[in-house]
């Protein structure tokens, strides 16, 4: 299986701030990594599939880069609703894989 | 509007069995695939099986290979998830997901969630 690693687990940050979220891949997945925001309480939400491509309806505050092994989720201008929990997957080979999440506290 | 509305969770023994449902609106459901994900408590994601848009092929997490069936029923636009030879380990919220493509080789993003289900497994 895929093994996902996201850096960090967890993180605090205030309202505007810029936050990053790295994933790596244990072996290459080309650009099919997907970026999920999970609030407790309800379903995850998609935010950005197949690597860089911004969901529809998702702010353009989120973005996201990388291929093959690296991979990273920004958030520019941190807003108040974005305090989440923030889960990678790997669609390139099945199982399906996500990586263990990172929190986005506020500071 | 797209909704998924998961119903059939509960508590169930060790050893027992039990049918998640997911209720599919607002998009011709046979087009997508569909997917089951769950989270156990103070755990991550966790993805569990994926059924093709036209119920042709199907595929499953090595943790509920042989235990858990996944199926459709596309008129009654309706997902399904038997789980069988329930063990504590399996207790989870338990997600319904819409691929983005309808096959399950197309390596597809979910782009529409349901709010969940609850299964507990304990005796």
């Amino acid at each position: 299986d895929i093994q996902m690693t996201q850096s960090p687990s967890s993180l605090s940050a205030s309202v505007g701030d810029r936050v990053t979220i790295t994933c790596r891949a244990s072996q290459s997945i080309n650009v099919n990594l997907n970026w999920y925001q999970h609030k407790q309480g309800s379903g995850p939400n998609l935010l950005i599939y197949t690597s860089s491509n911004l969901q529809s309806g998702v702010p353009s505050r989120f973005s996201g880069s990388g291929s093959g092994t690296d991979f990273t989720l920004t958030i520019n201008t941190l807003q108040p609703e974005d305090f989440a929990t923030y889960y990678c997957q790997q669609t390139y080979i099945y199982p399906r894989t996500f990586g263990q999440g990172t929190k986005v506290e506020n500071k | 509007e797209v909704v998924l509305l998961e119903s059939g969770g509960g508590l169930v023994q060790p050893g027992g069995s039990l049918r998640l449902s997911c209720a599919a609106s607002g998009f011709t459901f046979s087009n997508n695939a569909m997917s089951w994900v769950r989270q156990a408590p103070g755990k991550g994601l966790e993805w569990v099986s994926i059924i093709s848009g036209s119920g042709g092929s199907t595929d499953y997490a090595d943790s509920v290979k042989g235990r858990f069936t996944i199926s459709r029923d596309n008129p009654k636009s309706t997902l399904h998830l038997q789980m069988n030879s329930l063990r504590g380990e399996d207790t989870a919220v338990y997600y319904c997901a819409r691929d983005r493509g309808g096959l399950i080789a197309a390596r597809s993003a979910s782009d529409y969630w349901g709010q969940g289900t609850l299964v507990t497994v304990s005796s």
